[in-house]
This record gives structure tokens, C-alpha cells and sequence, in this order.
């Protein structure tokens, strides 16, 4: 079974710039996490969306946005990038509320 | 408030116990989960537990949990070289969001 996947891994994007990640979830997982790790931050939670709905939102601006689609894909967009937004972006995959939630690589930002 | 916190840096040598501590305020947390991270890599989950467990094992990591306290610890027995990683403590409460500790970077010696 694939675990979670994320593409792309690796990104530069300039300021001002705005970037769309991606994450496929395991097959059959309909619950999608994002999260933010810095290092002075560390991890912090973006938002969760289940079956296509956004249940749970952290305290980030409104230029991070996500979405999931009909098959439990998911993207997270941030626009108008900010040099602070420089981060490895998580994205978790749960198959439902009270399970284990299983995490991809991760998608490394960097904003210059 | 929701607060996670972990010591910074544990050192042990290869072959001895390691004990990784964190400390939680979110009384309503339902699970505890560690979480190991090596470089450049994503976290990989490691063991949970439930609020109303106070010990569970798994071969070499043993999670214990004192929820008077609001304490929780991992022993990873037998350390190997390859343990060498951050390890994150999280908590879950009511919602399925995690809050994350700062995490411990274990360093094994030969």
C-alpha cells in the first residue's frame, strides 16, 4: 500500500510568487492534514479537510489556502510568498477521526 | 492553552536506554503519539497512546504516560546508531489536529 505522497519536494520560488502543493493521501484515507516546520516555529497545523470540506484551521493568514478533491487529493496554495513562508510543508493522511495520522516526506519551500 | 514541551538534546551511547520526556497542558487530549524525524525526511509515526492507558510497549520503545501530571515518555531500549533522529511528541485533544512538542534530537555514540 503507497504511503502518502507529496510533490513536488522541492521548490524555489521568489517573492511575491504564489505556489501550489499537492498530496495524495494513502489509498482509501479521506482525512488530509497540513502542517508548517520551521525552525524557530517548529510544527505547526495549517488545516484538515475531510471529504472534501475543511473541518479544522490553524492561525495562518489568509493567503495559505487548501482544497481536497473527490478523490481525497489534496492541494495547499499560498500566495503573494513571503520570505518567512520558507518552510518543509507536511501533509498527513488519516483514514478517519480517532486514527493514526500517517505523514508524506514533505515539500521543502524556499522563498528568496 | 494548548503547549507541547520536549527537552532539546539527549545523548546516549550506542547499547543503553534512551528516555525522552514531554510534557503536555491540554487535559482533554485523547492520544499521545511520538514521532521520529531524520534528515531531510518526513516524520514517521512510532507508537501511540490513549488517555486512559498508562503504559503500552512496543519491542524496543516503551511509552508511559502519568496523566496526572500531564507527563508522557518514550524508552527506546538497546539504542542503535540508527535511532539517531528528532523525536516529536504530539498530543490530539478534541479536534484531529496535532500540537507538537518541539522535539528531542537524540545523538547515539558508539
Amino acid at each position: 500500500k503507497a504511503g502518502v505522497t507529496q510533490t513536488p519536494r522541492y521548490l524555489i520560488k521568489t517573492r511575491g510568487q504564489q505556489v501550489t502543493l499537492s498530496c495524495s493521501p494513502i489509498s482509501g484515507h479521506r482525512s488530509v492534514s497540513w502542517y508548517q516546520q520551521t525552525p524557530g516555529q517548529g510544527l505547526q497545523f495549517l488545516f484538515e479537510y475531510f471529504s472534501e470540506t475543511q473541518r479544522n484551521k490553524g492561525n495562518f493568514p489568509g493567503r495559505f489556502s487548501g482544497r481536497q478533491f473527490s478523490n481525497s487529493r489534496s492541494e495547499m496554495n499560498v500566495s503573494t510568498l513571503e520570505l518567512g513562508d520558507s518552510a518543509l510543508y507536511l501533509c498527513a493522511s488519516r483514514g478517519g477521526p480517532n486514527t493514526e495520522a500517517f505523514f508524506g516526506q514533505g515539500t521543502r519551500l524556499t522563498v528568496v | 492553552g494548548e503547549d507541547v514541551e520536549q527537552s532539546l538534546f539527549l545523548s546516549v551511547r550506542e547499547g543503553d536506554s534512551s528516555v525522552i520526556n514531554c510534557t503536555y497542558t491540554d487535559s482533554s487530549s485523547t492520544y499521545l503519539y511520538w514521532y521520529k524525524q531524520e534528515p531531510g525526511a518526513g516524520l514517521q509515526l512510532l507508537t501511540y497512546i490513549f488517555s486512559n492507558m498508562d503504559m503500552k510497549q512496543d519491542q524496543r520503545l516503551t511509552v508511559l504516560l502519568n496523566k496526572k501530571d500531564k507527563h508522557l515518555s518514550l524508552r527506546i531500549a538497546d539504542t542503535q546508531t540508527g535511532d539517531s533522529a528528532i523525536y516529536f511528541c504530539a498530543e490530539r485533544g478534541n479536534t484531529d489536529k496535532l500540537i507538537f512538542g518541539t522535539g528531542t534530537r537524540l545523538q547515539v555514540f558508539p
